[in-house]
């Protein structure tokens, strides 16, 4: 048990909708780091928020946002979601920013699925 | 971000040791090199990191060249539970950077009891 939670596990839902996955990090750590995993792009980063602002931003689409509370938790926002969103995600978490250093620790993942 | 190149599989046989190779030959010096694995159903794991003098844990070592071109994961005594994606990633220490890991596609390691 790596001490990220995320919520749900699963997911299913129709094209067009919006889903809001949850995640809740290690106690401790301010950064929060979404990724997603799809069979045939892998494993990929999508943002990044530390303490409460966004950190980084990779692969995301306008569609997906995000966001992270003062008590920590994270959200990722899909909206207008199509067959190709199905994919697992991923939250991770880690204590500090800047280094190169430090590990992220992922929770067990949301397993989306658009039909 | 720096490239690593890993076998798409291995195998090996359960209580046996295990290297697991990584060539980043375009390795920055300010590049830490990471391990992270995956195991099936599951999200990725911390596995350990160096820069670079050889590193141990309780989970696995770290042997990395001299010139840092490449790497090997040892693990010393494989399980079952070993079997796994193993990524090799490189992260820029540089300061201010994000601390994104980049996954590449990975190495399939299958154990066999």
């Amino acid at each position: 048990d790596s001490g990220v939670t995320q919520t749900p596990k699963h997911l299913i839902t129709a094209t067009g909708q919006r889903v809001t996955l949850r995640c809740s990090p290690r106690s401790g750590d301010l950064s929060v780091y979404w990724y997603q995993q799809s069979l045939d792009q892998g494993l990929q980063f999508l943002i990044q928020y530390y303490n409460g602002e966004e950190r980084a931003k990779g692969n995301i689409l306008e569609r997906f946002s995000a966001q992270q509370f003062p008590d920590l938790h994270s959200e990722l926002n899909l909206s207008s979601l199509e067959l190709g969103d199905s994919a697992l995600y991923f939250c991770a978490s880690s204590v500090w920013v800047g280094g190169g250093t430090d590990t992220q620790y992922f929770g067990p993942g949301t397993r989306l699925t658009v039909l | 971000d720096a490239k690593t190149t890993q076998p798409n599989s291995m195998e090996s046989n359960e209580e046996e040791p295990v290297h697991l190779p990584c060539n980043h030959s375009t390795i920055s010096g300010t590049d830490y090199i990471h391990w992270y694995r995956q195991l099936p159903s599951q999200g990725p794991e911390y596995v350990i990191h160096g820069l670079t003098s050889n590193v141990n844990n309780r989970m696995a070592s770290l042997a990395i060249a001299e010139d840092r071109k490449s790497s090997t994961l040892i693990l010393h005594r494989a399980t079952l539970r070993d079997a796994a994606v193993y990524y090799c990633i490189l992260r820029d220490r540089g300061q201010g950077g994000s601390e994104k890991l980049v996954f590449g596609k990975g190495m399939k390691l299958t154990v066999n009891p």
